[in-house]
C-alpha cells in the first residue's frame, strides 16, 4: 500500500458509544495531523502530531482523543459523541511538522445518531 | 473571521468552456497551495505558489499568485468532465505560523 489509508470509510455510531478511526500512513513522513469537514465550513485543523509528540490541539472537546503510538499510524478515540460531530473526519501527513505540503487519506464519514 | 475566502462558491458550466475561481485574503501568506477534492476523497494537492507574482501551469490548469501574496487563482481552460470536484487554497499565514489554513472551497462541476 502507498499513501494515506483511513479505516473504516464510513461509521455511523450512538452518542453512548466508543469507536476509534484510524489513519496509517506509507510516505516515511514525520508529522501526522486530523481535521474535519462538516458541510459548508472550511477544513478545521483538529491535531497535530510530529515525531509521536502532540504539538496542537486545536481546543478540540474531550469527548475527541488522539493515538500516535508511532510515526506511521494515528487514532482518533470517540466517546459520547453528539450529533453535530457528525462529518468527514480526515487524516493527513507530511514529511516534516513545517513542511506545509499535506497528504491527505480518503476520510472517514462519521454519523452521529 | 475566515482568512481565506473563495468565490464563487458554486460553479457549473458546460464541458469545453473556460473558467476562473479565485481564493482572496487580508493576510500575507508565505506560499499557496491548490487541492481538488472529489466526492468521497481527501483532498489531493494540485500545485504549491511560493513568490509574488509566481504562475504555475498544471496542462490545462494556470495557477497564479497575487503580487501582494493575498490572493490566488485557477484558470481551468476547456474544462472537462474529470474536472469536476471542490477546489480548496490553502497556506500558512505569513507570521511564523506554519499552520495550514484552508479556503471555503468552490464546488465545480463540469456538464457534458
Amino acid at each position: 500500500e502507498t499513501g494515506v489509508t483511513q479505516t473504516p470509510r464510513h461509521l455511523v455510531m450512538g452518542m453512548t458509544n466508543k469507536k476509534s478511526l484510524k489513519c496509517e500512513q506509507h510516505l516515511g513522513h514525520n508529522a501526522m495531523y486530523w481535521y474535519k469537514q462538516s458541510a459548508k465550513k472550511p477544513l478545521e485543523l483538529m491535531f497535530v502530531y510530529s515525531l509521536e509528540e502532540r504539538v496542537e490541539n486545536n481546543s478540540v472537546p474531550s469527548r475527541f482523543s488522539p493515538e500516535c503510538p508511532n510515526s506511521s499510524h494515528l487514532f482518533l478515540h470517540l466517546h459520547t459523541l453528539q450529533p453535530e460531530d457528525s462529518a468527514l473526519y480526515l487524516c493527513a501527513s507530511s514529511q516534516d511538522h513545517g513542511r506545509i505540503e499535506a497528504f491527505f487519506g480518503q476520510g472517514t464519514r462519521l454519523t452521529v445518531v | 473571521t475566515q482568512l481565506l475566502e473563495q468565490s464563487p462558491q458554486f460553479l457549473s458550466i458546460q464541458e469545453g468552456e473556460n473558467l476562473t475561481v479565485y481564493c482572496n485574503s487580508s493576510s500575507v501568506f508565505s506560499s499557496l497551495q491548490w487541492y481538488r477534492q472529489e466526492p468521497g476523497e481527501g483532498p489531493v494537492l494540485l500545485v504549491t505558489v511560493v513568490t509574488g507574482g509566481e504562475v504555475k501551469k498544471l496542462k490545462r490548469l494556470t495557477f497564479q499568485f497575487g503580487d501582494a501574496r493575498k490572493d490566488s487563482s485557477l484558470h481551468i481552460t476547456a474544462a472537462q468532465p474529470g474536472d469536476t470536484g471542490l477546489y480548496l487554497c490553502a497556506g500558512p499565514p505569513n507570521f511564523g505560523n506554519e499552520k495550514l489554513t484552508f479556503g471555503t472551497g468552490t464546488r465545480l462541476t463540469i456538464i457534458p
